[in-house]
């Protein structure tokens, strides 16, 4: 597609049950990357892909977190029993390498009552 | 430390003045670096990529000093749709890993 794709755009969940946030990159982008934006806070890294290597985990907050990326398509970031410390919006980005910026989608808000 | 700093502001501007923010980086081995600019409630938007010999596209201006690792964004005559938060980034050791900076925020008034 032309751009970062995200979905749901807002999800209403309640505390303990599990959701499943999804990405498309854009097309040819090899490298795909998960943040996460509090409210007025700046942006959080979570996981990085690039191709076929494994992944860099090295931002999830806890073993609740998880995320998988088939190739170089779709990717979807799993929380598990979702606590209100959850709620925020988790941005997708895309990129061909970071050498040249990312492309964000324009993310899912997540509220977790 | 960070590895990208900024004043977070708000800078409040009237229309039509120069305004500059400043970014500062730790790791010297950092090879790309951009200013992103993110409105209220939506997602950050790349608004230019930052060379060594700086570049303009505008009104806006960016300069690079690697010697001191610092970043700089001057936007001249500055409109009242310049209200955002403007996000320092540099490409980490990794080469695809960007880290971003915590926003520098702008209030343009009329």
């Amino acid at each position: 597609g032309a751009g970062v794709s995200q979905s749901p755009s807002n999800k209403v969940t309640e505390k303990g049950k599990d959701v499943e946030l999804r990405c498309d990159p854009i097309s040819g982008h090899t490298a795909l990357y998960w943040y996460r934006q509090r409210l007025g806070q700046g942006l959080e890294f979570l996981i990085y892909f690039q191709g076929n290597s494994a992944p860099d985990k090295s931002g999830l907050p806890s073993d609740r977190f998880s995320a998988e990326r088939t190739g170089e398509s779709v990717s979807t970031l799993t929380i598990q029993r979702t606590q209100q410390e959850d709620s925020a919006v988790y941005l997708c980005a895309s990129s061909p390498t970071g050498y040249y910026g990312y492309t964000f989608g324009s993310g899912t808000r997540l509220t977790v009552v | 430390r960070k590895e990208v700093e900024q004043d977070p502001g708000p800078f409040n501007v009237p229309e039509g003045a120069t305004v500059a923010f400043n970014c500062t980086y730790s790791n010297s081995a950092s090879q790309s670096f951009f200013w992103y600019r993110q409105d209220c409630r939506k997602e950050p938007k790349l608004l230019m990529s930052v060379y060594s010999s700086g570049n303009e596209d505008g009104r806006f201006t960016a300069q690079l000093n690697r010697a001191s690792q610092y970043i700089s964004l001057l936007i001249r005559d500055s409109k009242l749709s310049d209200s955002a938060t403007y996000l320092c980034v540099v490409n980490s050791n990794a080469g695809n890993m960007l880290t971003f900076g915590g926003g520098t925020r702008l209030m343009v008034k009329p």
